[in-house]
Formats: structure tokens, C-alpha cells, sequence
């Protein structure tokens, strides 16, 4: 079993350039999550996504998209990206009767 | 507002040299207080689920204990493979399964 996987691993971009991070798992997960993670803060949750088919905003959902495309992918779109959205990125994965969140390796974002 | 504060933002112990790490909490009704630890550039890894104060659960060197304000990671004798940044989190009964992360410890063993 992979996993929780993330790609890519590092990414440079240009303010108002976009892209798409993508997230596949392979544990069965009914739940997927997207964070960010910023020096001195803790984890902060961008979006969610219950069950295939539903997503929902989290704390920090401005200036991001996402797309539950099956029950294995969970992919995060900046549509213009800013400076502001420089931080580590991470996927998670739950399973419905756990509370644990598996996480993947992340995504280190750089907007120039 | 659902807060979850961690203390000592860094500690630095000799190998061998017990301690513990603090996490201090408000939620309006706690449905369960959880420790994960996070190497350098990766993801965070489930340690602990806490449900109930009094509550206490125990891996190798690591215990974790909860009251109705705060939980304690206890670091017994530790090693320095047990340098990491460990994060605490609380997820209240009207979060529908969200988290609330602190900004974690860093720690760090030497030799």
C-alpha cells in the first residue's frame, strides 16, 4: 500500500499563475482533507471532503478550489495564486469510525 | 472559539533526560484530544486519541494523560530518535470530525 500520496513535492509559481495539487489514497478512506501549514501556526484545514460527491469549506477555504473525483483523489486548485499561499501543503485521509487522519509527505508551495 | 495552545514552543534535552510537553485547550465539548508526531518534510503521524479526562495511554517512551483543560505528552527517558515536533489537536462534538491543530513542540535530544 502506498498510502496517502501528493503530488508534486515542491512547486515554484508565479503570482496569478495557477495550479492543481493532486492527492490519491489507497486505505479505503470515506474522508479526504486538505491543510496548510504555516511557521508558528498550527494545521489549518482549507477543505473537506465527507464521502464521494461532497466537499465543504474548512477555516481557510478564500482563493481555493477543490474536487472530490472518486473516492481514491482529492485534488486542491489555486486559480491564481499570491504570495500569501506560500506554506506546506498536506492531504489526509480517514476512515468513517476512526478518528485518525493519515497524512501525505506534502506539497511545498512557493508563489514568487 | 475552539483554541488549542502548546508549550514550550521549542525544548532541547539530553538523551536520557524525562520531561513533558503541554497542551492547553477550549472547546465546547470535547469529543477527543489527539497527538501526532512530525519528522522534518513529512506529513504528521497518529500517536495518541484521548477521549476522557483522566484518560491515559502509553507508546514506548511516550504517555499521554488528559484533564478537563489540558493534556500532557510525558517523555520518559528519551532517545534521539524521538527528536520530532509533536502537534496536538481537539475535535469538539459540533465540529462534524474537524480539528483544531496547535502549533507543536519542537524537540530535541542530544546525545
Amino acid at each position: 500500500n502506498a498510502g496517502v500520496t501528493q503530488t508534486p513535492k515542491f512547486q515554484v509559481l508565479k503570482t496569478g499563475q495557477s495550479m492543481t495539487l493532486q492527492c490519491a489514497q489507497d486505505m479505503n478512506h470515506n474522508s479526504m482533507y486538505w491543510y496548510r501549514q504555516d511557521p508558528g501556526m498550527g494545521l489549518r484545514l482549507i477543505y473537506y471532503s465527507a464521502s464521494e460527491g461532497t466537499t465543504d469549506k474548512g477555516e481557510v477555504p478564500n482563493g481555493y478550489n477543490v474536487s472530490r473525483l472518486n473516492k481514491r483523489e482529492f485534488s486542491l486548485r489555486l486559480e491564481s495564486a499570491a504570495p500569501s499561499q506560500t506554506s506546506v501543503y498536506f492531504c489526509a485521509g480517514r476512515t468513517s469510525g476512526s478518528n485518525e487522519q493519515f497524512f501525505g509527505p506534502g506539497t511545498r508551495l512557493t508563489v514568487l | 472559539e475552539d483554541q488549542v495552545t502548546q508549550s514550550p514552543e521549542a525544548l532541547r534535552l539530553q538523551e536520557g533526560e524525562s520531561s513533558s510537553l503541554n497542551c492547553s485547550y477550549t472547546v465546547s465539548g470535547l469529543r477527543g484530544l489527539f497527538w501526532y508526531r512530525q519528522d522534518p518534510g513529512k506529513g504528521p503521524e497518529f500517536l495518541f486519541t484521548l477521549y476522557s479526562a483522566g484518560e491515559e495511554k502509553e507508546k514506548e517512551r511516550l504517555k499521554a494523560t488528559l484533564t478537563k483543560k489540558e493534556s500532557f505528552l510525558h517523555i520518559t527517558a528519551p532517545k534521539p530518535e524521538d527528536s520530532a515536533t509533536y502537534l496536538c489537536a481537539v475535535q469538539g462534538v459540533d465540529s462534524n470530525y474537524q480539528l483544531i491543530w496547535g502549533a507543536g513542540t519542537k524537540l530535541i535530544i542530544k546525545p
